[in-house]
């Protein structure tokens, strides 16, 4: 099974950096994903990442320890409109790695 | 633009009635996937399609049912809607073990969002 702990919440002031923590306990793992969803829209694609280490995307970076069990995104220059949800993904390395299950995401409140 | 289309973009319906969701791709993917969120919660999957092959997660509803009549289309069908299910329904599509398979990343369309009154 799949287990992916994400924090609920989060606040943070424009211009700053704020860091979202995704852990997981999966039976198996091919890569993980960062999705971010604006209220009341879809989820978009951010990132994803197989090997360990950090992947860096403009304003955004995603970084991963598959020993660890452990991802986080990095938000820096925070603006209002990365004010959102923050969904953590993670995908199973057998029975169909195109499914992947998803944490229950961060929301991030970024204030001025 | 290649694009995954929802329609409606909200639904209203009565307790008990039939309701029917629609998505459209663009993108020639060959999995077609549907999700239910509610607020503050991950999506959770009600099935999917690789190609025609329909795949239902087990602890979907059996009040839910889905069709792909073809690449393009899929449509999640609620046939006695109750309280509980008012949600964002989200479809997704991906291309799965495609010559340049590896993140096979998921690309949502904007979501129904469903009232049961």
């Amino acid at each position: 099974g799949q287990n992916i702990d994400q924090p609920t919440e989060m606040t943070a002031t424009e211009g700053a950096i704020v860091q979202i923590n995704c852990t997981y306990q999966t039976s198996g793992f091919n890569g993980l994903f960062w999705y971010q969803q604006h209220a009341g829209e879809a989820p978009t694609f951010l990132s994803y990442n197989v090997l360990d280490g950090l992947e860096e995307k403009g304003r955004f970076s995603s970084f991963l320890s598959r020993s660890k069990g452990y991802s986080y995104l990095l938000l820096k220059e925070l603006q209002m409109k990365d004010s959102a949800s923050y969904l953590c993904a993670v995908r199973p390395a057998s029975g169909g790695s195109y499914i992947p299950t998803f944490g229950r995401g961060t929301s991030l409140i970024v204030h001025p | 633009d290649a694009m995954v289309i929802q329609n409606p973009r909200y639904q209203v319906t009565q307790f008990g009635k039939p309701v029917t969701l629609s998505c459209s791709q663009t993108l020639n993917h060959n999995v077609m996937y549907w999700y239910q969120q509610k607020s503050s919660q991950a999506p959770k999957l009600l099935f999917h399609y690789y190609d025609k092959d329909f795949n239902n997660e087990a602890d979907t509803p059996d009040n839910f049912q889905s069709r792909r009549p073809n690449t393009s289309f899929c449509f999640l069908d609620i046939r006695s809607p109750g309280l509980g299910d008012a949600a964002m329904y989200l479809c997704a599509t991906t291309l799965a073990g495609g010559p340049i398979s590896g993140q096979e990343t998921q690309y949502f369309g904007p979501g129904t969002r469903l009232l049961v009154l």
